[in-house]
């Protein structure tokens, strides 16, 4: 495989549920991300990791979790979430963090929250 | 509050004209723009950038124009095709944090 992967494509979720969404890149990148997107707004960042290491968390509440457990996979734990989190969860990668040569993303895991 | 706006949501062109995408931005302290074009069911793939220090840069049938003292950039698509329909995101970077607009949906008539 290659490109950037997401798991599960679609998730319906209770509100007491625990579920996790898997990102996994094959292009040997640096750098992995979490976006959000809701209908009607812009692409909100969540995390980014860079080597395994987070560097930044943006004002993300902690039903949240993300994990990176190496470089080329990357996790978003989700638990006890709001109707309001539904959305389309994106994983992106890049050679390295936050640089300018543009994010490989994947095709997102849409979430629905009940 | 928002940095990176597109105020159009939505766009429709005939095939073979014209597609003409606005972007625009207020912090001055971003130094790289992006476009971002995204299919249904799909994430959204990279288009086409340009950096602070130039005004244009082509790609094919892609033009970006990017105007600092107006904080307005552009995506220009020319000839445009059917398969060109999807929804377009500008996005811009400051020291590489990429920061998007919400997107305009361009459809492209036979």
């Amino acid at each position: 495989e290659t490109g950037v992967t997401q798991t599960p494509r679609h998730l319906v979720m209770g509100m007491t549920n625990k579920k996790s969404l898997k990102c996994e890149q094959h292009l040997g990148h640096n750098a992995m991300y979490w976006y959000k997107q809701s209908a009607k707004k812009p692409l909100e960042l969540m995390f980014v990791y860079s080597l395994e290491e987070r560097v930044e968390n943006n004002s993300v509440p902690s039903r949240f979790s993300p994990e990176c457990p190496n470089s080329s996979h990357l996790f978003l734990h989700l638990h006890t979430l709001q109707p309001e989190d539904s959305a389309l969860y994106l994983c992106a990668s890049s050679q390295e963090v936050l640089g300018n040569y543009g994010y490989t993303f994947g095709s997102g895991t849409r979430l629905t929250v009940v | 509050d928002q940095q990176v706006k597109q105020n159009s949501p939505s766009l429709s062109v005939q095939e073979g004209r014209i597609s003409i995408l606005n972007c625009d931005y207020t912090n001055s302290m971003f130094d790289y723009f992006l476009w971002y074009k995204k299919y249904p069911a799909e994430g959204p793939t990279f288009l086409i950038s340009i950096s602070s220090i130039k005004d244009k840069n082509e790609d094919g049938r892609f033009t970006v124009f990017l105007n600092k003292s107006a904080k307005h950039l552009s995506l220009h698509i020319v000839p445009s095709q059917p398969g060109d329909s999807a929804v377009y995101f500008c996005a811009a970077s400051e020291a590489g944090k990429l920061i998007f607009g919400q997107g305009t949906t361009l459809q492209v008539k036979p």
